[in-house]
């Protein structure tokens, strides 16, 4: 299974855009990229996913660089709701996710 | 449209025992994986079914098994429990299985389960 990093934690201001990056610099070309959040006291929940092309939904956007060894998760606008533990995997299996340690957000009022 | 659910919710069970946790998927999905959350693991993928057959299994024991229902409904038994069991237990549904590693899991709440 391809390895992903990313930072372990990272600050933002609410109602500010939120880049949350990702390393996966031996991702395959069947990998998807996928994120999922885990608010606390939840399950995770899905956010987006891609293969080559940027990605927009109503949660976020997926910036995948060129070459898609990193891709940046934007939150366009911060909320509080939004404080959670961020996960980047790599996934070319159906059915089974990944996890690593993520990233946690904390939102700041 | 419901979501997952999973039942219980909480258990408390004691070392040696047996337990089996239960997941209903949303409606329509035909896939069920399971995952043990940790607080020094995190999260591990335990298997995966679809049409009632176990498509991806992960690195545990073999005391760690399940099974799905005609109905997509799956269930996930862990026998002899150990300490170390304590954990969340999630499940996940998705759509297909098939080409699909594009295809988004959805979560239910969780069993918290806790082994004395």
């Amino acid at each position: 299974d391809a390895k992903t990093t990313q930072p372990n934690s990272m600050e933002s201001n609410e109602e500010e855009p939120v880049h949350l990056p990702c390393n996966h610099s031996t991702i395959s070309g069947t990998d998807y990229i996928h994120w999922y959040r885990q608010l606390p006291s939840q399950g995770p929940e899905y956010v987006i996913h891609g293969l080559t092309s940027n990605v927009n939904n109503r949660m976020a956007s997926l910036a995948i660089a060129e070459d898609r060894k990193s891709s940046t998760l934007i939150l366009h606008r911060a909320t509080l709701r939004d404080a959670a533990v961020y996960y980047c995997i790599l996934r070319d299996v159906p059915g089974k996710l990944i996890f690593g340690q993520g990233t946690t957000l904390q939102v700041k009022p | 449209k419901a979501g997952v659910t999973q039942t219980p919710r909480y258990l408390i069970k004691t070392r040696g025992q047996q337990v089996t946790l239960s997941c209903s998927p949303i409606s329509g999905h035909r896939s069920v994986s399971w995952y043990q959350q940790t607080p020094g693991q995190g999260l591990q993928f335990l298997f995966e079914y679809f049409s009632e057959t176990q498509r991806n299994k992960g690195n545990f024991p073999g005391r760690f098994s399940g099974r799905q229902f005609s109905n997509s409904r799956s269930e996930m038994n862990v026998s002899t429990l150990e300490l170390g069991d304590s954990a969340l237990y999630l499940c996940a549904s998705s759509l297909g299985h098939g080409s699909g590693a594009s295809y988004e899991q959805y979560f239910g709440p969780g069993t918290r389960l806790t082994v004395t």
